[in-house]
């Protein structure tokens, strides 16, 4: 079962305007919630992360917000630029269960010109 | 420090054959990490060690895979004989480990073609 689900496998956006994306899940024992970048040819990279005490987290024009009631959360890209087109996978964990993580099969942003 | 290093980076081989992929984590993380990237399933956790030992290896799909970690800088996984539904991108991944920090660093992966 999918327990991190990303249902957008794709997402265009214009160049300077808001990227949006989602990521809903449905094990109540994630407490830390992660974003990660990846390019083709390349590793994902480490983008954002939020723990569940909070419901928002800000990095330069990155903000990932956090619903934990509806299990939900979401990365806003604030502007789109170019180099943001890229796969964009969400990641949950529980700290009872070490450091392993669970990710969605990811969203593919492409930014405009 | 180098990041997490992959090798091979690509692997075309014949179904039946043996495929060894190898994976040298971060110096100092304490956990690592092996993932299948699939479009289907996207980022599949197969396994994973914490200081060496194998903690959870419940998404290694079948006998035919195995994963061993003899040091702390060293991993591999061994896929036995191989099929063409095996071919995927491969990933290795390390992370200081439960208590410090839970970002996970990815290599470069391994493209596997079975045929």
């Amino acid at each position: 079962d999918q327990q991190v689900k990303q249902n957008s496998p794709s997402l265009s956006v214009q160049e300077g305007r808001i990227s949006i994306l989602n990521c809903d899940y449905t094990n109540s024992m994630f407490d830390y919630f992660l974003w990660y970048k990846k390019y083709p040819a390349e590793g994902p990279t480490f983008l954002i992360s939020i723990s569940s005490i909070k419901d928002k987290n800000e990095d330069g024009r990155f903000t990932v917000f956090l619903n934990k009631s509806a299990k939900h959360l979401s990365l806003h890209i604030v502007p789109s630029q170019p180099g943001d087109s890229a796969v964009y996978f969400c990641a949950a964990g529980d700290t009872g269960t070490a450091s392993k993580l669970t990710f969605g099969t990811g969203t593919r942003l492409q930014v405009t010109l | 420090d180098a990041g997490v290093i992959q090798s091979p980076r690509h692997e075309v081989t014949e179904m039946g054959q043996e495929v060894t992929l190898r994976c040298k984590p971060i110096s100092g993380h304490n956990s690592l990490f092996w993932y299948r990237q699939t479009m289907m399933r996207g980022l599949e956790l197969l396994i994973y060690f914490n200081n060496n030992v194998p903690i959870d290896d419940s998404g290694m799909p079948e006998d035919r895979f195995s994963a061993k970690m003899p040091n702390a800088s060293f991993s591999t996984l061994k896929i036995q004989p191989s099929e063409p539904r095996d071919s995927a991108v491969y990933f290795c991944a390390s992370s200081l480990g439960q208590g410090y920090s839970y970002e996970q660093y990815f290599g470069p992966g391994t493209r596997l073609t079975v045929t």
